[in-house]
């Protein structure tokens, strides 16, 4: 399957600071990355699909400005939290797409804490 | 929107018990796929089913796919504490590369 890095695994800031999360596929050109929220013991939440070289498409009552997501190449998607907030504070997730299979393999995550 | 309803949302079993989870979705799926989460870990992709009925094993782990393709189950005989963690399902649709998780089901064992 594909490996898939996310950087960083963990993140302490303040509240009003933003925070750029990185998904690196690092075998496998995926021309689409999603990106899923998880709070705690709840399920798999899909923010935004990434695709790259256009625009991401969110899902329904994801704030398209308040999560930035960036798909410049075929390797690399990042989500910026922007001017986060304690309620942002969660598990974000990201998955490589493969199409062919119809699979997704996921980064080990990132744990936002938003003081 | 689509659901993807897990039950139990919990199990708590002694180890060598078996354990079965189930799995029923809103909508016909094109296929789905099961995912095992450890505690503070990421989703690890299991298997997935893509024909009406289908049942495929891995080890002590036998998944099935409903006939009408809306249901599905994973069944771990004799579980091990390796199988610690929260396992989920995943429906897509036809056409359609997102999927939608179920809500999970958190296996805890009691050694």
């Amino acid at each position: 399957g594909a490996v898939v890095s996310q950087h960083p695994s963990w993140v302490i800031c303040k509240s009003g600071t933003s925070v750029k999360i990185e998904c690196r596929s690092l075998d496998f050109q995926a021309t689409t990355m999603f990106w899923y929220r998880q709070f705690p013991k709840q399920s798999l939440m899909l923010m935004a699909t990434s695709n790259e070289g256009s625009k991401a498409t969110y899902e329904q009552g994801v704030e398209k400005d308040k999560f930035l997501i960036n798909h410049a190449s075929l390797t690399l998607s990042t989500l910026t939290v922007t001017s986060a907030h304690p309620e942002d504070s969660s598990f974000y997730i990201c998955s490589v797409g493969v199409l062919a299979k119809n699979i997704q393999y996921f980064g080990a995550g990132t744990r936002l804490s938003v003081l | 929107g689509q659901q993807v309803m897990q039950i139990p949302q919990y199990q708590h079993v002694q180890e060598g018990e078996d354990f079965t989870t189930y799995c029923n979705s809103s909508t016909t799926l094109s296929n789905i796929q099961w995912y095992k989460q450890r505690p503070g870990g990421h989703p690890v992709f299991l298997i997935q089913l893509v024909k009406s009925g289908e049942v495929k094993k891995q080890k002590r782990l036998t998944f099935q796919f409903g006939e009408a393709k809306k249901n599905s189950s994973l069944h771990i005989t004799a579980t091990q504490t390796t199988d610690v963690g929260t396992y989920f399902c995943a429906g897509s649709n036809f056409g359609n590369e997102k999927l939608t998780f179920g809500t999970g089901t958190r296996l805890t064992i009691i050694p």
